[in-house]
Order: C-alpha cells, then sequence, then structure tokens
C-alpha cells in the first residue's frame, strides 16, 4: 500500500530564510499531490495542489516541485516569517482519488 | 470554499460512555468525511458520509463503534461509542471541493 514520509523531526529556520519541506511516497505516483498547513488546535488548511504532470506550482512565497522519478515533492517557503510556524501535511490522491495523509513536519521560524 | 463548525471543540469523557460530535457545513455538500488523529500521526479516514445513505467505514472502522447519521446535505454527526482511552484523539469532519479538502476546527476528546 501506498505510504507517506515526511520528517518527524521539527525544522528550525531562521526568519527570513527558506524553508524546504519534504514528502515522499514509496509506490504508484499519484493523480496529484497537495500540501496543508495545519496549527494547533485547528483543522488542516489547503494550500497547494499539484498534478502528476507538473513540476512546478506557485502561490505568493510558496513553491512546490514535484518529482516522479524521485518519488518526492518538496514544499518551499521564502523570506520565511515567525508566522509561517506550523505543522505542514502532505496528501496525495490514490487511485480513487481519496486521499492519503502524511504524519506532518512541524515548522519553526525564529525571529 | 466551506466554512465547517464542529461541536463540542473538546471534551473530557469517563470509559464506557459515548459521546456525538456534530458537524455544520454553510453549503450543501455530497459527501462529508470524518476522520480521526492521534497526537504526532497522521489522519486517519472513519467513514465517508453521504447524504441518503449508509456510511461508508475504512478498514479498521465499524458502524458499531462510530455510528454516523447524515441527515441531511449540510450536516453529520458521528458518535464514538463505548470509549476507552485509546479513543483519546482529535475527530475532524470535512468535505471536499475541486481537488481541496476543508476541515472543521476538531474535536478534542480525552478518555479517561
Amino acid at each position: 500500500s501506498q505510504k507517506i514520509e515526511q520528517n518527524s523531526e521539527a525544522l528550525n529556520i531562521q526568519e527570513g530564510k527558506t524553508a524546504t519541506l519534504t514528502c515522499n511516497y514509496t509506490n504508484y505516483s499519484p493523480a496529484y499531490l497537495q500540501w496543508y498547513r495545519q496549527d494547533p488546535g485547528r483543522g488542516p488548511v489547503f494550500l497547494l495542489l499539484i498534478r502528476e504532470n507538473e513540476k512546478e506550482k506557485r502561490k505568493e512565497r510558496l513553491k512546490v516541485t514535484f518529482d516522479t522519478t524521485l518519488k518526492q515533492s518538496l514544499f518551499h517557503i521564502t523570506a520565511s516569517q515567525p508566522a509561517d510556524s506550523a505543522t505542514y501535511l502532505c496528501a496525495l490522491a490514490d487511485s480513487n482519488y481519496q486521499l492519503i495523509w502524511g504524519a506532518g513536519t512541524k515548522l519553526i521560524i525564529k525571529p | 470554499s466551506a466554512v465547517i463548525s464542529q461541536k463540542p471543540s473538546r471534551d473530557i469523557c469517563q470509559r464506557g460512555t459515548s459521546l456525538t460530535i456534530q458537524c455544520q457545513v454553510d453549503s450543501q455538500v455530497t459527501m462529508m468525511f470524518w476522520y480521526r488523529q492521534q497526537p504526532g500521526q497522521s489522519l486517519t479516514l472513519i467513514a465517508t458520509a453521504n447524504q441518503g445513505s449508509e456510511a461508508t467505514y475504512e478498514s479498521g472502522f465499524v458502524i458499531d463503534k462510530f455510528p454516523i447519521s447524515r441527515p441531511n446535505l449540510t450536516f453529520s454527526t458521528l458518535t464514538v461509542s463505548n470509549m476507552s482511552p485509546e479513543d483519546s484523539s482529535i475527530y475532524l469532519c470535512s468535505v471536499a471541493g475541486g481537488g481541496e479538502q476543508y476541515f472543521g476546527p476538531g474535536t478534542r476528546l480525552t478518555v479517561t
């Protein structure tokens, strides 16, 4: 079955630098992959969706890449700010378009 | 987009009792999803609730333990029955739209 791996260790980044989070999957390439942000005590909030035929997607300071050869997606936040501190979840769609979720990576942006 | 509210936001319950969680959406939707999120773990889909039909449960989840109601296109409930400490978790309801999912704020359940 499909497995998703996100770094379970918190990522500490200095304010102003680029934060890069990794999402690896093990089996077939999904139809699309999504990134969500989750703050403590809240549900996940959708950020970006990238399809299997897309290499890169951008939204303001956010950039997502999708490498089907490496079976990996990278999520970048440029010019990071303390307000970007949160847990970021990766989710991919299986063959039935049902989402399979990673456990998330906690990002801490230090002023 | 969709705005989703859940009640209660948190509760502490004794083992052996049941808790019903309510989910209200601000627009009509065909499918509603119920997830469980345990600390440090990924979201796990419990079931999909369609209006007018029985909910579809994922492997490892059964109707007797997690009965779901879906009386109309904007509302659903999830009951956690005969609770044990292992049921302590955050329960989230969700709807899908345009390939993305929208989530409620979650219900934090602690079973003692």
